[in-house]
């Protein structure tokens, strides 16, 4: 199975700030990585597609990039409402699906 | 609007059985893969199972193969999850998703509510 490795575990950071998430794949994956936010006792939603593809109504302050082995998730001005756990998932290698652990994003 | 809704969560003991309900609506169901995912307690992401769009493709993790089974019921509208032998490590919210690209190798857009599946004695 593929593996995803997400950093940090766990971010603290100011509203305003820019702040990137990385995950590493333990083997190439080409563009075929999402990324969700989870707020505690709610279902993931989807940010990101095909690694830098921003999914509809979504706001511009996500993004995405990379390819391969190396992606990141950027916001570009934390607002209130981004403080969340962000995961990666990987769709190249289809079984299994394979997850992040996922990065909690706390307010400073 | 597309809506997945579960039910069927609860209390179970060790080696018990549960069956799971997801609701789905908004969207021509039958033409869809469908997933399982499911999220332990303070845990991350793990997905379960998938069945194609007939229901002649299933596909489990490890983890649950030969304990769960999948199925389908495309003219209700509905997915299921039968759950047996169920042991405390199942414990966890279970999602029901659908696949964006209504195939195997996708992302997940759309996501029900959850629904808690406790194994204790």
């Amino acid at each position: 199975a593929i593996q995803l490795t997400q950093s940090p575990s766990s971010l603290s950071a100011s509203v305003g700030d820019r702040v990137t998430i990385t995950c590493r794949a333990s083997q190439g994956i080409s563009s075929a990585l999402a990324w969700y936010q989870q707020k505690p006792g709610k279902a993931p939603k989807l940010l990101i597609y095909d690694a830098s593809s921003l999914e509809s109504g979504v706001p511009s302050r996500f993004s995405g990039s990379g390819s391969g082995t190396d992606f990141t998730l950027t916001i570009s001005s934390l607002q209130p409402e981004d403080f969340a756990t962000y995961y990666c998932q990987q769709f190249n290698s289809y079984l299994p699906i394979t997850f992040g652990q996922g990065t909690r994003l706390e307010i400073k | 609007q597309v809506q997945l809704v579960e039910s069927g969560g609860g209390l179970v003991k060790p080696g018990g059985s549960l069956r799971l309900s997801c609701a789905a609506s908004g969207f021509t169901f039958s033409d869809y893969y469908m997933s399982w995912i499911r999220q332990a307690p303070g845990k991350g992401l793990e997905w379960v199972s998938y069945i194609s769009s007939s229901g002649s493709t299933i596909y489990y993790a490890d983890s649950v193969k030969g304990r769960f089974t999948i199925s389908r019921d495309n003219a209700k509208n509905s997915l299921y999850l039968q759950m047996n032998s169920l042991r405390a490590e199942d414990t966890a919210v279970y999602y029901c998703a659908r696949p964006a690209l209504g195939v195997l190798g996708s992302y997940f857009d759309y996501w029900g509510q959850g629904t808690l599946v406790t194994v204790s004695s």
